[in-house]
């Protein structure tokens, strides 16, 4: 079964500086992976995909991640984050057949700006 | 168009009791999920539809949980009877199509319970 690791439950980082947000994965095929964000006492945002191709995916709100498939890892990164990016970033994994996939999420990295 | 509405926002409940959570998806959206977020278990799928009807129901965690989605604009979770370990947030999603790699997911802001 498919799996998502997502290491660091909470990071702090200054506004303005970079940020790279950790994920891995565990699936026997070709993982369709994404990155959802939640805000405090919202439901969760869809940030970005990564189905097929270029290994680097754009996103929205600056966020991009890269899909490594010899580390099995699909990290975000934002080169310089503002107070607006505080909330909490998970990674997830969808398998299955297609038309019945199931999104695997990991348990969330919280994210905390500091000015 | 509104987004996925759920209701209510909060649920304090005691032991024993039924609870009945509830979700609009969407207009013209053909998938619903239910998910249950905890700290400890992180989300979970619990159960989607596609066009109305239970497509993979593997996640409910138990009998006592029952879902149905008796037309495209209305769903319902329903706990009974309730237990203190289910206090969760449980969050409805919906999407255009069936399966989720081609389509984006939409969440609503979720259910927080509390049984006491």
């Amino acid at each position: 079964a498919q799996s998502v690791t997502q290491p660091d439950i909470h990071i702090t980082v200054s506004e303005g500086a970079s940020l790279e947000l950790r994920c891995n994965y565990s699936y026997g095929a070709t993982p369709y992976l994404f990155w959802y964000v939640q805000s405090p006492g919202q439901g969760l945002q869809l940030l970005l995909k990564y189905f097929s191709g270029d290994t680097l995916v754009q996103g929205i709100k600056g966020f991009e991640a890269e899909f490594k498939r010899s580390q099995s890892s699909f990290n975000l990164r934002k080169p310089s984050v503002h107070w607006s990016d505080a909330a909490e970033y998970f990674c997830a994994v969808a398998a299955g057949s297609f038309g019945n996939e199931k999104l695997t999420f990991g348990t969330g990295t919280r994210l905390t700006i500091i000015p | 168009d509104a987004g996925v509405i759920q209701s209510p926002r909060h649920e304090v409940t005691e032991m024993g009791q039924e609870v009945t959570l509830r979700c609009k998806p969407i207009s013209g959206h053909n998938s619903l999920f239910w998910y249950r977020q905890t700290m400890m278990r992180g989300l979970e799928l619990l159960i989607y539809f596609n066009n109305n009807v239970p497509i993979d129901d593997s996640g409910m965690p138990e009998d006592r949980f029952s879902a149905k989605m008796p037309n495209a604009s209305f769903s319902t979770l329903k706990i009974q009877p309730s237990e203190p370990r289910d206090s969760a947030v449980y969050f409805c999603a919906s999407s255009l199509g069936r399966g989720i790699t081609n389509e984006k997911l939409f969440f609503g802001s979720g259910t927080q319970l509390s049984v006491l």
